[in-house]
């Protein structure tokens, strides 16, 4: 069985560009979330998807941040325009239908805003 | 919103020598969680904890559900260098600062 995937690895772009972050979650894990890491801090809660539907975006920053999961498969997190506080790795995750505590987590992609 | 203290931020021990660490909460939570992170990947669940009082051990480690239900810790026994790494404890969608343990061999 595949883990989740995360393009890009990583991500440097300048104050005011737009980046584009995707999740592939495993195959039949309806839900996805997406967690932010400052470095030295914790992980932070931004969004979680069941299936195509936001079931909570509370932790989303503001309105810079957009995501996306079309279909109810891969998920987009698209920062637009960047800050240099958005700096950070970004995690996805995935579980089962029904199974909200016990995640699997992507690699991250790490974000550095200059 | 809700707040994870965990300590020590981090442990620099020697190969064989055991390492607790441990998570608390001004609120009363359900589930507590226990990841570890190695270099370059994402968490990866250890234990998952259910029931206040319950101890749970996987390998070497153990964590246990504190009875207030505000608390839980970790224990490794006989560390070993592969157990480099970030713990997190976790409660749901809220993490810990995370423990950052270095093993010298």
């Amino acid at each position: 069985e595949a883990g989740v995937t995360q393009f890009p690895s990583h991500s440097v772009i300048e104050k005011g560009q737009t980046v584009t972050l995707r999740c592939d979650p495993i195959s039949g894990h309806d839900n996805l979330y997406w967690y932010r890491r400052v470095m030295g801090k914790e992980i932070k809660f931004l969004l979680h998807f069941v299936k195509e539907s936001k079931q909570d975006e509370s932790g989303m920053p503001n309105n810079r941040f957009l995501a996306e999961r079309t279909g109810g498969t891969y998920s987009t997190l698209k920062v637009q325009p960047a800050e240099l506080e958005d700096s950070g790795v970004y995690f996805c995750a995935s579980s089962h239908p029904g199974q909200i505590y016990e995640q699997y987590f992507g690699p991250g992609t790490r974000l550095t805003v200059t | 919103g809700q707040q994870l203290n965990q300590s020590p931020q981090s442990m620099f021990i020697q190969e064989g020598e055991d390492v607790s660490m441990n998570c608390t909460s001004s609120s009363i939570f359900n589930t507590w969680l226990w990841y570890k992170q190695d270099p370059g990947e994402g968490p990866v669940l250890l234990i998952a904890l259910y029931k206040a009082g319950e101890l749970t051990s996987n390998g070497r480690l153990t964590a246990q559900f504190g009875i207030t239900r505000k608390d839980s810790f970790l224990n490794i026994s006989a560390s070993i260098p592969s157990d480099v790494g970030i713990y997190f404890c976790a409660t749901r969608l809220t993490f810990g600062e995370g423990t950052q343990l270095t093993v010298n061999p």
